[in-house]
């Protein structure tokens, strides 16, 4: 059972342009959430995250929003360069205190130049 | 600061045979958890180690089994290989507990199962 889903598995976006990725749980006891950016023939990288109580997370280029009622959180990249071109996995950290990370399937970002 | 090392990058096996991964973590990194990457399930949770207990372990069959060792690295080993056990396996170090700080991924080990 996918506890984190990503319902899109691609996404283009013309550079300069804003990115919004999205993703959703169903576990409400989650209480941090982060996005990881891969790479091919590399092993993830860490974004940006955010914690369940707070709403917004901001790092320059991209910032991380949390709506826990919808239990729906979405990155948004301004602007979106060709760089940013990869897959983009959504993670929630599960029980408090553990390690084992739930991960959607990601998002295939294309950014066009 | 030398980031974490997979071992071998690519493996195949036949049905029946087994198989051992390798993780070294980063230097000083007590945890170390490994993921099966596979098309359309994403990434999912095998098994976490630290100090060489297993914390947590996530829904697999027994066959999947790892260990850690006093240096910090840590090997998973697949027995009875199976064709749905190809998959990219990738290991993950961290100090101690995550929660919304990062978890460091080696590339990956490929491995296929003919």
């Amino acid at each position: 059972d996918q506890q984190v889903k990503q319902n899109s598995p691609s996404l283009s976006v013309q550079e300069g342009r804003i990115s919004i990725l999205n993703c959703d749980y169903t576990n409400s006891m989650f209480d941090y959430f982060l996005w990881y950016k891969k790479y091919p023939a590399e092993g993830p990288t860490f974004l940006i995250s955010i914690s369940s109580i707070k709403d917004k997370n901001e790092d320059g280029r991209f910032t991380v929003f949390l709506n826990k009622s919808a239990k729906h959180l979405s990155l948004h990249i301004v602007p979106s360069q060709p760089g940013d071109s990869a897959v983009y996995f959504c993670a929630a950290n599960g029980e408090t205190g553990a390690n084992n990370l739930f991960f959607g399937t990601g998002t295939r970002l294309t950014v066009i130049p | 600061k030398a980031g974490v090392t997979q071992t071998p990058r690519y493996l195949i096996k036949t049905r029946g045979q087994q198989v051992t991964l390798s993780c070294s973590p980063i230097s000083g990194h007590r945890s170390v958890s490994w993921y099966q990457q596979t098309p359309g399930q994403g990434l999912q949770f095998l098994f976490e180690y630290f100090s060489e207990t297993q914390r947590n372990k996530g829904n697999f069959p027994g066959r999947f089994s790892g260990r850690q060792f006093s240096n910090s690295r840590s090997e998973m080993n697949v027995s009875t290989l199976e064709l749905g056990d190809s998959a990219l396996y990738l290991c993950a170090s961290s100090h101690n507990r995550i929660r919304g700080g990062e978890a460091f991924f080696g590339q990956g080990t490929r491995l296929t199962v003919v």
